[in-house]
């Protein structure tokens, strides 16, 4: 059975601090990885996608990889008031057909 | 920026009715899906479709529901029969290849009373 397991938080934070956001897998057939944001009663919306080891930056993300421990993880830098809201983790298994399975989500607080 | 739309934004219903949730996924997209989530509760995945076939489905998709691409644009979510528990907001996604991340709709706030 395909698990993604994060901590539910919440996770606080002081404005201008960088927020970790970790997330462990349980397939190990795994291939794609997402973080997602979402706002309280909105959809969520994505924020990164990595597919191999090691880290990738996008602004003032960066998403890291360790297939080998089934970890995905995401740093935000510089975090702002905005950037509060639930993160999800997301993983699919094969290909573009596949459903994406979710964890719980992070709440994250970010503290003016 | 190109958009899935979802109609209705809310929709309410008795107990043992059918609703039918209305999707318009990205024109140039390929691949279409249902998630739900139950409120307090994670994003489910319920249904893939390709190529006017469902490709996977969940456990949770059973007999009650059904998907249909009636036309080049939309993209339909049917369940005969609602339960209390059906209650959730149901979001309609797409995406243009495999593997790619999805783009998400802003959802259907299904109640059923």
């Amino acid at each position: 059975q395909k698990e993604v397991e994060q901590n539910s938080g919440p996770l606080s934070v002081p404005e201008g601090a960088i927020a970790s956001l970790n997330c462990t897998y349980s397939d190990r057939g795994s291939q794609s990885f997402f973080w997602y944001r979402q706002y309280s009663g909105k959809s969520p919306e994505l924020i990164m996608s990595i597919y191999s080891n090691g880290d990738k930056e996008d602004g003032r993300f960066t998403a890291q990889l360790n297939k080998a421990s089934q970890y995905v993880s995401l740093l935000i830098r510089d975090s702002q008031p905005s950037d509060s809201a639930t993160y999800l983790c997301a993983v699919l298994l094969g290909g573009g057909a596949d459903g994406l399975t979710f964890g719980k989500g992070t709440h994250l607080i970010i503290q003016p | 920026e190109p958009e899935v739309t979802q109609t209705p934004s809310h929709q309410v219903t008795q107990m043992g009715q059918e609703v039918i949730l209305r999707c318009v996924p990205i024109s140039n997209h390929l691949y279409f899906y249902w998630y739900r989530q139950i409120l307090g509760q994670k994003v489910e995945f319920l249904v893939s479709f390709y190529n006017n076939e469902i490709s996977e489905k969940s456990e949770i998709f059973d007999d009650q529901f059904s998907v249909e691409r009636p036309d080049g644009s939309n993209f339909t979510l049917k369940i005969r029969s609602t339960k209390l528990e059906d209650s959730a907001m149901y979001f309609c996604a797409s995406s243009i290849g495999q593997g790619v991340g999805y783009t998400f709709g802003s959802g259907t706030r299904l109640t059923v009373v």
